[in-house]
């Protein structure tokens, strides 16, 4: 069982470049989320989904773009990279909204440097 | 909204002996639920513990506990007979809420 699989693990933009992140979940799970975390900081929330075709902002959304066209996949997009989005970036999905009863299940985390 | 704290950015243990976390936090919902999970260097986060603010028990995973002081809106963690490998960050967290995290050292 794979759970949570995120893509790259790790990658180097440059000012101004596009790319995606992405995840995805093979536990049948509704509700999908996107974190960042930040050297030293705890994780804060970018974008979540409670199922395909609905997303909604976290507490950092700006700078990024999401979609949910499956419940398996929940991909994340960056576009004109700036190196205030430097950080590792955590995909995370859970059996209950918002993850309530049994916490989130997490990726392995994406390290994205922008330079 | 909810706010998570955690005011040791470090601690440090011997191995075999006991530590404990603090965290405390804020919310106006009277039910609700807690976290606490564990990111070793692998980057990996791993769910350690959960705590159901309606339940009076503490919740128990083998070596890790809590101590939820509902009142208080304090909610610790004890690990107990400390090991190489519980060597960590620590984060307290509600849902979608994360704590800056308590870096755990544990020395042989």
């Amino acid at each position: 069982n794979a759970g949570v699989t995120q893509t790259p693990k790790f990658r180097i933009l440059k000012i101004g470049q596009s790319m995606t992140l992405q995840c995805t979940q093979d536990m049948n799970h509704n509700y999908m989320y996107w974190y960042r975390q930040d050297p030293g900081m705890g994780l804060k929330l970018i974008y979540y989904s409670v199922g395909a075709g609905i997303t909604d902002k976290g507490e950092v959304p700006n700078g990024y773009n999401v979609s949910r066209s499956t419940t398996e996949d929940f991909p994340l997009r960056l576009e004109l990279a700036a190196p205030s989005q430097t950080s590792v970036y955590f995909c995370a999905s859970s059996y209950s909204f918002p993850g309530q009863s049994y916490g989130y299940t997490f990726g392995s985390g994406t390290r994205l440097t922008v330079v | 909204a909810q706010t998570v704290t955690q005011s040791q950015p470090e601690m440090s243990v011997q191995e075999a002996e006991t530590v404990t976390l603090s965290c405390t936090y804020d919310t106006s919902e009277s039910d609700y639920y807690l976290f606490w999970y564990k990111q070793p260097p692998s980057r990996q986060m791993i769910l350690v513990i959960r705590q159901e603010a309606y339940k009076q028990q503490n919740a128990t995973e083998n070596r890790f506990s809590v101590n939820f002081q509902k009142a208080a809106k304090s909610f610790s963690l004890k690990i107990s007979d400390s090991q190489l490998g519980d060597a960590a960050m620590y984060f307290c967290a509600f849902p979608m809420r994360f704590g800056a995290g308590t870096r755990l050292t544990v020395k042989p």
